[in-house]
């Protein structure tokens, strides 16, 4: 399973864009990568996922490099709301053995 | 009404009881699993389950054991509880005919084991 690496804690302010990175140097030819978000006392939610170059849906935007060896989490024009957990999880897209690291903790600031 | 429900959603108990921790989903999903979170921690995986008759370990599995009873219903059982159990506990479900695999996650139950 390839392990992750993702800074602890960011803080941001209301209005800015936030990137997270994730490393992932032992990534597998069919892993993908995939980010959730986590608010206090609730189970995590699907924010994207990807696979190569980029990916963009409403809530975020996933960029990788041709290498895959990392990846970086996108969040545009951020809000308190925002102020969250972000976990990067690398693996199949099955998904049973993907493993929930300790993520990066956002704080956004008024 | 959620698709991923879980009960109890509080629970304290003491030591050596055994405790069932229930989880229900209304997505038809084929895949399910059950977390144990720590508090500032990640998830960790304890039990998944591909179908009723598919059920594996995960990376936390002694102490707990789980059940299959229908493709809805996944429950975790503590066989005699102890209080590094202490943890909030989540279930999820996953459509396992997806390539695109996202897990959706319950409510979560916070158990106390004193």
């Amino acid at each position: 399973l390839a392990k992750t690496t993702q800074p602890i804690s960011m803080d941001s302010y209301e209005g800015q864009e936030v990137n997270i990175t994730c490393s992932h140097n032992n990534i597998a030819t069919n892993d993908y990568i995939t980010w959730y978000q986590q608010f206090p006392s609730q189970g995590p939610r699907f924010i994207i996922q990807g696979y190569k170059t980029k990916v963009t849906n409403e809530v975020a935007s996933l960029f990788i490099p041709a290498d895959r060896k990392s990846s970086t989490l996108s969040l545009p024009r951020v809000s308190l709301s925002d102020t969250a957990v972000y976990y990067c999880l690398v693996g199949e897209t099955g998904g049973f053995k993907t493993i929930f690291g300790a993520g990066t903790r956002l704080f956004v600031k008024a | 009404d959620a698709d991923v429900t879980q009960t109890p959603r509080n629970r304290i108990t003491k030591t050596g009881k055994r405790i069932m921790l229930e989880c229900s989903q209304t997505k038809g999903h084929d895949r399910m699993y059950w977390y144990r979170q720590d508090p500032g921690l990640g998830l960790q995986l304890i039990y998944y389950s591909f179908d009723v008759k598919d059920i594996n370990k995960g990376e936390i599995s002694d102490g707990y054991s789980v059940s299959r009873q229908a493709q809805a219903k996944f429950s975790l059982s503590l066989e005699s509880a102890i209080p590094n159990q202490t943890a909030l506990y989540f279930c999820a479900t996953s459509d396992g005919r997806l390539t695109y695999n996202e897990q959706f996650f319950g409510p979560g139950t916070r158990l106390t084991v004193l």
